[in-house]
């Protein structure tokens, strides 16, 4: 059964410490991201990856960090150095590569609410 | 990619085809028009995509005007389940990866 996990589905952690969220995937996708949403709000683009171990910025980097190790998995650190990381996080792959349009639809996991207390 | 402006509510009664509109007025040439939707406290999920010709899969329709200066998707015979926020999106596609997500149009299907 292919499809896009992200662990665990809420997460708590006190003010100060780092955090990773996991995102793996088994559709062969070379392409993986990481959203953030805030209530009431669209998704904005933390950052990508489109091949293993190459990633980029995307809009709101800042006080995140990724590694992108195998093509399978994505994962992202929320550290301590965000200053409002309390969201709902979304990871999300596609087929990528630049072969055409179709390559482009990314397919969502089901996200991890993060709180910090 | 171009921005799009869509309405921020609406309502559709069950069993009704749903129209949402989308603008996006400064489109280019090779930028596509995908729509997503969002469950409440789900992850996005993609429904159709075109450029100029209308497409039609088994989720919903797509009518892009001539100027492609606007869309509309249109859910057929809406569900309590389309109950959910659509967003529009222009990109050009092929190693443009960034998909940008507005606020979307919260579709509220009523009984």
């Amino acid at each position: 059964d292919g499809g896009i996990t992200q662990s665990p589905k809420y997460l708590f952690r006190k003010e100060g410490q780092n955090v990773t969220l996991s995102c793996e995937q088994n559709l062969n996708h070379d392409a993986m991201y990481w959203y953030r949403q805030d209530p009431g709000q669209g998704l904005r683009l933390i950052y990508y990856s489109q091949i293993v171990n190459d990633f980029q910025k995307g809009d709101i980097a800042e006080g995140y960090s990724v590694s992108r190790e195998k093509k399978e998995s994505f994962p992202l650190t929320v550290t301590s150095a965000q200053k409002n990381p309390t969201a709902f996080y979304l990871c999300a792959s596609s087929l990528g590569g630049g072969r055409g349009l179709k390559d482009n639809e990314q397919f969502f996991g089901p996200g991890t609410r993060l709180t910090v207390l | 990619d171009a921005k799009t402006t869509q309405p921020p509510s609406m309502d559709c009664a069950e069993g009704r085809a749903a129209n949402l509109p989308c603008n996006h007025s400064t489109i280019s040439g090779n930028e596509y028009v995908y729509w997503y939707r969002q469950i409440h406290s789900q992850g996005p999920q993609y429904i159709i995509h075109g450029l100029k010709n209308n497409e039609t899969n088994e989720m919903a329709s797509l009518i892009i005007t001539e100027d492609r200066k606007s869309s509309t998707l249109i859910l057929p015979h809406a569900t309590l389940r389309d109950t959910a926020v659509y967003y529009c999106i222009a990109n050009s596609g092929g190693s443009n990866y960034k998909l940008t997500f507005g606020k979307g149009t919260l579709l509220t299907v009523n009984p």
